[in-house]
């Protein structure tokens, strides 16, 4: 059975740091590509972030590049999200979200998502 | 980047009666390898959101054959043909043609 375990969210404040994990099991993790998908409370779903199978392609959405950094590790079945220079709408549930096969189609594997709250 | 517009916002339906959600991109969702990439996503009150349709028509191994889709272009269109209580969430399109990928503000299906 696919799982993906999100973990690292909390409460921080603005300006600060929080690194999301994401662990992976059920599946050859090194063999698919991942997303970052977050919702903030009561919004919508918004993508923010996708890396391929052997890292060799990563991409951010605008809202969020140059302060994230997506990373894999394929030996630990991890990935993870390092949030810098958190902002207030930085506040939402992440995803970590597994692609079918191609990024296209979506993600057909989501974790539970973990709570990140940026206030002071 | 691809707007998703999707109409409506709210849809309180009776049970088991059809429901139609339907879905505009800002641009042709039709991608060089002539494939288009519209997906459908549900998400249950306090779940994960869930694929439900991949490439406009094709449904996730299962998802109720109660749940279709359909359309080309820019205009795609999710159909219940008789809602369950089960499918009270809101439910997501999202394009994967254009990077990056874009989902529509989604639809609270709800009953009446």
């Amino acid at each position: 059975e696919v799982q993906l375990v999100e973990s690292g969210g909390g409460l921080v404040q603005p300006g600060g740091s929080l690194r999301l994990s994401c662990a992976a099991s059920g599946f050859t993790f090194g063999s698919y590509s991942m997303n970052w998908v977050r919702q903030a409370p009561g919004k919508g779903l918004e993508w923010i972030s996708y890396i391929s199978s052997s890292s060799s392609t990563i991409y951010y959405a605008d809202s969020v590049k140059g302060r994230f950094t997506i990373s894999r590790d394929n030996a630990k079945n991890s990935l993870y999200l390092q949030m810098t220079s958190l902002r207030a709408d930085d506040t939402a549930v992440y995803y970590c979200a597994r692609d079918s096969g191609t990024a296209r189609t979506g993600s057909n594997y989501w974790g539970q998502g973990t709570l990140v709250t940026v206030s002071s | 980047d691809v707007v998703m517009t999707q109409s409506p916002l709210s849809l309180p339906v009776t049970l088991g009666q059809p429901a139609s959600i339907s879905c505009r991109s800002s641009q042709s969702l039709v991608y060089s390898d002539g494939n288009t990439y519209l997906n459908w996503f549900q998400q249950r009150p306090g779940q994960s959101p869930r694929r439900l349709i991949y490439k406009v028509s094709n449904r996730d191994s299962g998802v109720p054959d109660r749940f279709s889709g359909s359309g080309s272009g820019t205009d795609f269109t999710l159909k219940i043909s008789r809602v369950e209580a089960e499918d009270v969430g809101i439910y997501y399109c999202m394009q994967g043609t254009h990077w990056p990928q874009t989902f529509g503000q989604g639809t609270k299906v709800e009953i009446k």
